[in-house]
């Protein structure tokens, strides 16, 4: 199946500072969404992007589909983006059952 | 309120009860999902329905039963459960166009689950 890598596994940023989490995948997808996953444990929806770039306010990603790749850039960090950033991938017949990569604890500080 | 809602939240039961994990989504989403949580495992997918009557196993099925009779509802069954199955549970459920998945999954807020 599918393997799916995030780096870096851990990322310690001061508020203001910008940050690139960086997923890379092992075959062709045609489906690719980052999450984040809060304190609290709720998992929300950041971006479906199997493909081109997208922008969100401060967050913006960008899937390379023929590289296999896929970044998340988050610009003047918060104390409230601290939590697990996942990156999820689909292919074929059974796109829509994702493989979820390790993820990044990221930890924004004050 | 509109969403995807999950119960319970927290259960805590013994070894070789059976224990069901309900979901329950307002959006008419055709598909629909449960994955595990667990430390130094991330998140892995148990179970997942395409439609109403319609489920496939996933990553990790053993010990689970699921059934969808209808298309808001998505139960999970542990029928005899045990020690490994302590976890934290997500539903999910996403969107489809002519039965082809739309892409962006929705997840229910968790229920932690603790077998002694």
């Amino acid at each position: 199946g599918i393997q799916v890598e995030q780096s870096p596994p851990d990322l310690i940023l001061q508020e203001g500072a910008n940050s690139t989490l960086r997923c890379n995948f092992s075959d062709s997808v045609n489906n690719l969404q980052w999450f984040h996953q809060n304190p609290w444990g709720q998992l929300i929806n950041l971006f479906y992007i199997p493909s081109g770039t997208k922008q969100n306010g401060r967050l913006s990603a960008t899937t390379v589909a023929t590289e296999r790749y896929s970044l998340l850039y988050i610009s003047s960090s918060q104390t409230t983006d601290s939590g697990v950033y996942f990156c999820a991938v689909g292919a074929g017949e059974y796109g829509n059952k994702l493989v979820f990569g390790a993820g990044t604890i990221l930890r924004v500080k004050s | 309120d509109a969403g995807i809602t999950q119960s319970p939240r927290y259960k805590i039961t013994e070894t070789g009860r059976q224990v069901t994990l309900m979901c329950h989504q307002t959006w008419s989403h055709s598909y629909m999902f449960w994955y595990r949580q667990d430390l130094g495992h991330g998140l892995r997918l148990i179970y997942y329905s395409a439609a109403a009557d319609i489920t496939d196993k996933g990553e990790v099925p053993d010990g689970y039963v699921v059934s969808r009779s209808k298309t808001e509802n998505f139960p999970l069954t542990l029928e005899s459960a045990t020690r490994s199955q302590t976890s934290v549970y997500f539903c999910a459920s996403s969107g489809s166009i002519g039965g082809l998945n739309t892409g962006e999954l929705f997840f229910g807020e968790g229920s932690r689950l603790t077998v002694l």
